[in-house]
C-alpha cells in the first residue's frame, strides 16, 4: 500500500486566494512526522512545514498551515493569499518512528493565475 | 552561508561508464541521503548514511554505490550496472536521522 497519497496531480488557484493541497498517509506507527516540501522548476526541494503525530495544534509557518486530521489520516497543506511565486510542485512526506526513511507522495502541481 | 551543494548541475554518461555525483554539506549534519526523481514521480531513496563510515541501502540501490569517508561529503556513483540512469538526483541531509531533511539543488543525469 502507498504510504503517502496525493490525489490531485494539478491544481489552479487565483492570485490572493487560498488553496488546499490534499495528502493522506498510511501507517500503523503511533509516532510519525509529516512534512511538506515545495519544488519550483529549478528542482531544489524546499522544506515548508512539519507536523508531529503527537502535536496538539496544527502547524503553521507564515502563509502555510497544515490541516492535520489524525483520525482520517490526512495532512492537507493550506496556502493562504497565494502568490505567483507559489507556482511549483508540492510534495507530502512521512517519517515513521520505526526507521528513519522518508516516504514521498507523487506530488501536486500548483499553478497560481494572475 | 550553510547549505548543501551538488555538482555538476548536468552530467552526461556514455554507455558502460561509471559517473560520480558530488554532494557536500557544511551544516554539520550527521545524516545524508540520495534520492532519484523521475518525471512526474515522487522521490525514491537510493542510499542513506546516518554517520561517517556507515551507509544503508534504500529502495532502489541496485546499480549505485556510495561512500561516507567524511561527515560533510556523500558522493554517489552511478555504475554501468544501472541500466536506466537518466533521472534527476537529489542529495539531502538532516541534523540527525529522522529529522527534517534539507536538499541540495540536484544533478540531472543524461545518457548519451
Amino acid at each position: 500500500a502507498q504510504k503517502i497519497t496525493q490525489t490531485q496531480p494539478g491544481m489552479f488557484v487565483q492570485e490572493k486566494e487560498a488553496v488546499t493541497l490534499d495528502c493522506t498517509y498510511d501507517t500503523s506507527d503511533p509516532s510519525y512526522g509529516l512534512f511538506w516540501y515545495k519544488q519550483p522548476s529549478s528542482g531544489e526541494m524546499i522544506f515548508l512545514i512539519y507536523q508531529g503525530s503527537y502535536d496538539q495544534q496544527n502547524a503553521t509557518e507564515g502563509r502555510y498551515s497544515l490541516n492535520f486530521q489524525k483520525a482520517r489520516k490526512s495532512a492537507n497543506l493550506v496556502i493562504s493569499a497565494s502568490q505567483l511565486g507559489d507556482s511549483a510542485m508540492y510534495f507530502c512526506a512521512m517519517r515513521e518512528l520505526t526507521g528513519n526513511q522518508f516516504y514521498f507522495g507523487t506530488g501536486t502541481s500548483l499553478t497560481v493565475i494572475p | 552561508d550553510g547549505g548543501i551543494t551538488q555538482s555538476p548541475k548536468y552530467l552526461f554518461r556514455k554507455e558502460g561508464q561509471n559517473v560520480t555525483l558530488s554532494c557536500e554539506q557544511n551544516l554539520n549534519h550527521d545524516a545524508m541521503y540520495w534520492y532519484r526523481q523521475d518525471p512526474g514521480q515522487g522521490l525514491r531513496l537510493i542510499y542513506y548514511s546516518q554517520i561517517v563510515n556507515d551507509f544503508q541501502k534504500g529502495d532502489i540501490a541496485e546499480g549505485y554505490s556510495v561512500s561516507r569517508e567524511k561527515k560533510e561529503s556523500f558522493p554517489l556513483t552511478v555504475t554501468s550496472a544501472q541500466k536506466n540512469p537518466t533521472a534527476f538526483y537529489l542529495c539531502a541531509s538532516s541534523i540527525f536521522p529522522g529529522e527534517t531533511q534539507y536538499f541540495g539543488p540536484g544533478t540531472r543525469l543524461l545518457v548519451l
